[in-house]
């Protein structure tokens, strides 16, 4: 029962702006949508969430449409190290559980 | 410590052995998780404690894996009579509080039966 859909894989350009879209059709008032990505071999890293507004932090922003049933996170300037799996999750804020799906694999190129 | 930490970082032993993995979550962490993650697969969710509550085992996948968390602190992750399948990678993570907005993971600890 999959709550997110994301592209399986792309790429980009370094340098470049990455966009990384995530359906979440079904999602309700008060769940949250979370964004986590997993270098090769490493733990899963928090990048950022929000609710309704539009969030931006240090490593990248979170857009989402005013229907809520989906969103885009940016990576404003791709490096070789952003080349990981990035994980769309949407969570209700009183369950302290992430669910993974697959993601999507983010491929950097020079 | 910087992070969350978990030893060892690979293990390997012989099918029917018993294994203990080790996490040191963030100082002051209350919310502390386990997942695993095989090969190519997403991450499983198995076990969550926070603070002094009951923690949620209804991740673990049979009676042979269990999870302790000493003092609201290291937790233990063991696995008796180990079998092929449980080969996978098992992660740690800590979150600060009961809204657990932002979980820090630890690196895994590569888990190989043979």
């Amino acid at each position: 029962d999959a709550k997110t859909t994301q592209p399986t894989s792309m790429d980009c350009a370094e340098g470049r702006a990455a966009n990384l879209p995530c359906n979440h059709s079904t999602i309700s008032g008060n769940e949250y949508v979370y964004w986590y990505r997993q270098i090769h071999s490493q733990g899963p890293q928090y990048i950022i969430h929000g609710l309704k507004n539009n969030e931006t932090n240090e490593m990248a922003s979170l857009i989402i449409t005013e229907d809520r049933k989906s969103s885009t996170l940016i990576l404003p300037h791709a490096t070789l190290r952003d080349t990981a799996v990035y994980y769309c999750i949407v969570r209700p804020p009183n369950d302290y559980k992430l669910s993974f799906g697959a993601g999507t694999t983010v491929t950097v190129r020079a | 410590g910087a992070g969350v930490s978990q030893s060892p970082s690979n293990k390997v032993t012989e099918k029917g052995k018993d294994v203990e993995l080790r996490c040191d979550p963030i100082s002051g962490h209350t919310a502390l998780y386990w997942y695993r993650q095989s090969l190519g697969q997403g991450l499983e969710f198995l076990i969550y404690f926070q603070g002094n509550s009951a923690p949620d085992k209804s991740g673990l996948p049979s009676d042979r894996f269990s999870a302790e968390r000493t003092g609201g602190s290291v937790s233990t992750l063991t696995i008796q009579r180990t079998q092929q399948e449980d080969s996978a990678v098992y992660l740690c993570a800590s979150s600060s509080d009961r809204r657990n907005t932002e979980a820090f993971f630890g690196q895994g600890t590569r888990l190989t039966v043979v």
